[in-house]
């Protein structure tokens, strides 16, 4: 089955890069995804990435993709306070139920 | 505003007792889905439903059921024989099964005591 595993937590200072890294398994996944959930709240769509791709921009967002080691990680430049949050990293099931299978989630402090 | 809504947002409950979580969106999606989270834990699967009037169970089902008599509502009821019931369960949906975004609610926090 479906392995998606994450670091737990992770601290940054504001201004710096922060890289949160996921390694998945199943390499016939069509998209990989990163959420985002802020506390008490539900989880929201940062962004995707289109398997026949490595990487993705968006804003302060990069997405890199390393399909041969089955890593994946997301960069956020400039790392602010508002983007303290967990971070999911996801894969969609190739069972033939295609969902959305999710990792531990990695718990992103941003210190001030 | 189109969204996906859960209520309540916290729910205690004596052990022993059924209770149902709300999930209802205004989205037009055809794909409903629950999750449990649980602290360093990634969300695991519960029940998902393609389309009106037919569910399927997802990788944790045991002690719960669900309904899809509305394209708008999902209801999932935690039953007795649910082992370890609290958690923060999530609603979700997506236009079709296996589409690219999944918009979630904001969930609800369920303590058995």
């Amino acid at each position: 089955g479906e392995d998606v595993e994450q670091s737990l937590f992770l601290s940054v200072r504001e201004g710096d890069s922060s890289v949160i890294n996921c390694t998945y398994t199943d390499s016939s996944s069509t998209y990989l995804y990163w959420y985002k959930q802020e506390p008490g709240a539900g989880l929201q769509l940062l962004t995707y990435i289109f398997s026949n791709m490595d990487m993705k921009q968006d804003q302060r967002l990069t997405v890199l993709l390393n399909k041969k080691d089955k890593h994946l990680s997301l960069r956020i430049a400039d790392t602010q306070t508002g983007d303290s949050a967990i971070y999911f990293c996801a894969e969609t099931d190739q069972t033939g139920a295609n969902n959305l299978f999710f990792g531990t989630g990695t718990r992103l402090t941003v210190i001030p | 505003d189109g969204g996906i809504t859960q209520s309540p947002k916290y729910l205690f409950r004596k052990e022993g007792q059924n209770v149902t979580l709300s999930c209802e969106q205004n989205l037009n999606h055809d794909a409903m889905y629950w999750y449990r989270q649980d602290p360093g834990q990634g969300l695991r699967l519960i029940y998902y439903s393609q389309i009106v009037n037919d569910f399927q169970k997802g990788d944790i089902a045991e002690g719960y059921s669900v309904s899809r008599e509305k394209k708008e509502s999902f209801p999932l009821t935690v039953t007795s024989a649910q082992k370890n019931p609290t958690a923060f369960y999530l609603c979700a949906s997506s236009i079709d099964h296996g589409g690219t975004e999944a918009f979630f609610g904001q969930g609800t926090r369920l303590t058995v005591v």
